[in-house]
């Protein structure tokens, strides 16, 4: 059974300061990696994907990847209010497999 | 100019009855799905949809039924409706094209209630 965990929170970090959401996963052929964000209510969108070994950034965000370790992180820098919502991680495995796997998600509050 | 659309926004109905949930891409995407969200949240595949290939989760119960007239839709038919189907269903989409799996692209959801 393929398995994305995540801690579901809340996490609560302060304006400004960096929040840090990790992922880890059990299918080690996994190759596609994906951090969707998601407000109350809403659909989610996707924030970051990647797909090789360590960081890639843009703007605020930043996602690490480590599949010898299997788990993947985002780094929200300078957060903001408007960062508040359910971070979702998804893995799929790729080479023609179309079933991602997502985790439960971790709820960011960032407080003024 | 919605890339993904689906319909209806809410969905209120009693328990037995039969309903259906449309969902269109305008993006050109090969690759759809159906997803649930359940009160807890967590968003559970129930089918991925590719070049007319259906893969079902297996946990999906068979009153719930997938259909693709094209690649630019996959509508969702329910049948008998019981109490534990309320949640929200979104449509997905993605191009997908064997390798690396590319991003997915989510309808707005539909808010399924069952009286």
């Amino acid at each position: 059974q393929k398995e994305v965990e995540q801690n579901s929170g809340p996490l609560s970090v302060p304006e400004g300061a960096i929040a840090s959401l990790n992922c880890t996963y059990s299918d080690r052929g996994s190759q596609s990696f994906f951090w969707y964000r998601q407000y109350s209510g809403k659909s989610p969108e996707l924030i970051m994907s990647i797909y090789s070994n360590g960081d890639k950034e843009d703007g605020r965000f930043t996602a690490q990847l480590n599949k010898a370790s299997q788990y993947v992180s985002l780094l929200i820098r300078d957060s903001q209010p408007s960062d508040s919502a359910t971070y979702l991680c998804a893995v799929n495995r790729g080479g023609g497999s179309y079933i991602p796997t997502f985790g439960r998600g971790t709820s960011l509050i960032v407080h003024p | 100019d919605t890339a993904v659309s689906q319909t209806p926004k809410y969905l209120v109905t009693q328990m037995g009855n039969d309903k259906s949930i449309k969902c269109e891409q305008n993006l050109g995407h090969d690759t759809m799905y159906w997803y649930k969200q359940d009160s807890k949240k967590f968003l559970k595949i129930m089918f991925s949809y590719n070049n007319k290939e259906l893969i079902i989760n297996e946990t999906v119960p068979n009153r719930f039924s997938p259909k693709s007239p094209d690649k630019a839709h996959l509508n969702l038919h329910i049948n008998s409706l019981e109490l534990g189907d309320s949640a929200v269903y979104f449509c997905a989409s993605s191009q997908d094209g064997g390798g690396l799996n590319q991003p997915q692209h989510f309808g707005d959801g539909t808010r399924l209630s069952i009286l």
